[in-house]
């Protein structure tokens, strides 16, 4: 079993719409969470760091179910720029090593 | 923008030749790491280094080598690149002792071997 699945996408939805990534790790040991942005062919930037208690940033907001290992993205209002894949990563806390998913492409179409 | 480079950016090389792909970061980031990526698939650890003198194999298996001789460089090296070397290599570095292990990658370089 990967150590971190996520919706397959793609999604393709309007400006304005607002669109949901779901994302479960399979190691109950994790402790950090994030969700990271890929652009086409670039390098992965961190999006934001997912806390026990949720987040929010501007119209993202991150939520963690520990219970259930799952991870979710909500963006609201969505961007053209908006436009990539999204990573779901996961770690232990202090650990080396990052468990990235396959990610999830989301297009914006005007 | 994140101070970590990578050069070259794309690099078409024929099978059996030595290759060296550098990296490095200016921001004094004790770990740094090395990832694979296939197009459409999930990053994989190969390398990383804890600092200077410090090296370790990642959770992919990889013929490739690196070493740390300085912190702000982390070279990657293939002694005979073969086609099944064709991907995209990514490295990355974060500061020690971060609660969130952060990661700032780098642009990426992508490595074609015919």
């Amino acid at each position: 079993r990967k150590e971190v699945e996520q919706d397959p996408g793609p999604f393709n939805v309007p400006e304005g719409a607002t669109v949901a990534f779901n994302c479960t790790y399979s190691n109950s040991a994790s402790q950090s969470f994030f969700w990271y942005r890929q652009d086409c062919r670039k390098e992965p930037k961190l999006l934001m760091s997912v806390y026990s208690s949720g987040n929010e940033d501007g119209r993202f907001t991150a939520q963690l179910n520990r219970a259930s290992q799952y991870i979710s993205l909500l963006i609201r209002d969505s961007k053209l720029s908006d436009s990539a894949t999204y990573l779901c990563v996961v770690s232990q806390t202090g650990a080396n090593n990052l468990f990235f998913g396959t990610g999830t492409r989301l297009t914006v179409i005007p | 923008e994140a101070d970590i480079y990578q050069t070259p950016r794309y690099l078409v090389i024929g099978t059996g030749k030595k290759i060296t792909l550098e990296c490095s970061q200016t921001m004094g980031h004790d770990k740094m790491y090395w990832y694979q990526q296939d197009p459409g698939m999930e990053l994989h650890l190969i390398h990383y280094s804890y600092g200077v003198n410090s090296t370790e194999k990642g959770d992919l298996s990889s013929e490739s080598t690196v070493s740390r001789i300085r912190t702000e460089h982390f070279p990657l090296t293939l002694e005979s690149a073969r086609p099944s070397h064709t991907s995209q290599y990514l490295c990355a570095s974060s500061e020690w002792g971060q609660v969130y292990n952060e990661q700032f990658f780098g642009p990426g370089t992508r490595l074609t071997v015919l």
